[in-house]
């Protein structure tokens, strides 16, 4: 049975940076063709891709957030952590994590429940 | 970065109706196109992966086509546990993207 957790604050400061931590189960990130990514959901809005760790440790980034965020993984732990640096208002959004599996191109088919994070003063 | 454009934003329908949802990329993306389906408060749930293929356990009655930049999401017969926000996506660049949504209400 797979299934993933995100924990991290649920609300930040701005300027902060913010650590989350994807915990899962039921597959290894050893496994070839095993990713895990991250998606936001700011409010009301359609879902945002920010990045992906692949089981080789490849990783990539968003375009428009890659100079903030940094995504790694502790497979001992079967964790992955990502942090985005300097956060701002906008950045408020629920963030998802999803075992994005390599078959027919990648998808993402399992995800965890998601966390609220709020960016404020 | 590849840009996915849904339409409509959204639509109103009736159970039993026949509900078609497009989606098309900047640029070829072969089949690597994939369906979500979301309900307020919860996580997106997949669909349909590599254009047509159904995932496990989602009812035969939704079905995708589509290659190249043009795709569809068909609902045969929409019935109430449907009414939902759909997104596409694609993974045909490594930099992978989301369409904005298609919300599906009831009528």
């Amino acid at each position: 049975q797979v299934t993933l957790r995100e924990s991290g604050p649920a609300l930040v400061k701005p300027t902060q940076t913010l650590t989350l931590t994807c915990t899962f189960s039921g597959f290894s990130l050893t496994t070839s063709g095993m990713c895990v990514g991250w998606i936001r959901q700011s409010p009301g809005k359609a879902l945002e891709w920010l990045a992906r760790i692949d089981w080789d440790d490849d990783k990539y980034y968003s375009t428009s957030l890659k100079t903030r965020l940094t995504i790694s993984k502790d497979t001992s732990k079967n964790q992955v952590v990502l942090t985005m640096t300097n956060m701002d208002p906008v950045d408020t959004a629920t963030y998802f994590c999803a075992r994005l599996l390599s078959g027919r191109g990648y998808y993402f088919d399992y995800w965890g429940q998601g966390t609220l994070v709020t960016v404020s003063s | 970065d590849i840009q996915m454009t849904q339409s409509p934003s959204s639509l109103s329908a009736s159970v039993g109706d026949r509900v078609t949802i497009t989606c098309r990329a900047s640029q070829s993306i072969n089949s690597y196109l994939n369906w979500y389906q979301q309900k307020p408060g919860e996580a997106p749930n997949l669909l349909i992966y590599a254009a047509s293929s159904l995932q496990s356990g989602v009812p035969s009655r939704f079905s995708g086509s589509g290659s190249g930049t043009d795709f569809t999401l068909t609902i045969s017969s929409l019935q109430p546990e449907d009414f939902a926000t759909y997104y596409c996506q694609q993974s045909y660049s490594t930099l992978l993207t989301f369409g904005g949504g298609t919300k599906v209400e009831i009528k």
